[in-house]
């Protein structure tokens, strides 16, 4: 099993410009989550799909959107990226059930917007 | 919302010492505290998570205490080692069952020094 995957790993883009990360897992999991790493300010929660079909807003959802395109499949889109996004980004996923909490996380995308 | 505050940001031990990472929360509802460790330049995992029910929870060297009255939680780490370098996260969750929305600290960056 390959876990959690994430494309792509590194991408450098323009104030203005649009892009879609990727992420799939293949562990059958329900929920799955997208975070935000700066330096001293820990994982913030950008958004999380609690189950197929259902999107919510984290902590700091501005500036992004989200599609949870199946069960295995949960993409972030930057509509008009902007240097206060860059950022690391690490999706995540959950069994989302009564008998585990654990979240899996993804080996990150490093974004720089210039 | 739910504010985890994590102490101290940096701590630096011998080799053989143990280290203590501290946590405080916000919301009285959540009752799921979770640690990740993360090397540098790779995704967090789960080392260890307590619930509420549970005071203390030991795995190895490592040890989480919970004090839901005061509403804060302490990692420990007996019998320090050089891997055991990275940056730690202490997170709380409302668990409600199924999917968890985890607010994390800041981390700690532990430098064990051979």
């Amino acid at each position: 099993n390959a876990g959690v995957t994430q494309t792509p790993k590194f991408q450098v883009l323009k104030t203005g410009q649009s892009m879609t990360l990727q992420c799939a897992q293949d562990m059958n999991h329900n929920s799955m989550y997208w975070y935000r790493q700066d330096p001293g300010m820990g994982l913030r929660l950008i958004y999380y799909s609690a189950s197929e079909g259902t999107t919510d807003k984290g902590e700091v959802p501005n500036g992004y959107n989200v599609s949870r395109l199946n069960k295995r499949e949960f993409s972030l889109r930057l509509e008009s990226a902007a240097p206060s996004q860059t950022s690391v980004y690490f999706c995540a996923s959950s069994p989302g059930t009564s008998s585990s909490n654990e979240q899996f996380f993804g080996p990150g995308t490093r974004l720089t917007v210039l | 919302g739910e504010n985890v505050e994590q102490h101290p940001s940096t701590l630096s031990v011998q080799e053989g010492d143990s280290a203590v990472i501290k946590c405080t929360y916000s919301d009285s509802a959540s009752n799921y505290f979770p640690w990740y460790k993360q090397e540098l330049g790779k995704r967090p995992q789960l080392i260890i998570d307590i619930r509420s029910n549970v005071g203390e929870k030991k795995d190895q060297r490592i040890a989480v205490t919970l004090n839901k009255t005061a509403k804060h939680f302490s990692l420990h780490i007996t019998e320090t080692q050089p891997e055991d370098s990275a940056v730690y996260f202490c997170a709380a969750s409302p668990y409600s069952g199924g999917y968890q929305k985890v607010t994390f600290g800041t981390g700690t960056k532990l430098q064990v020094i051979p």
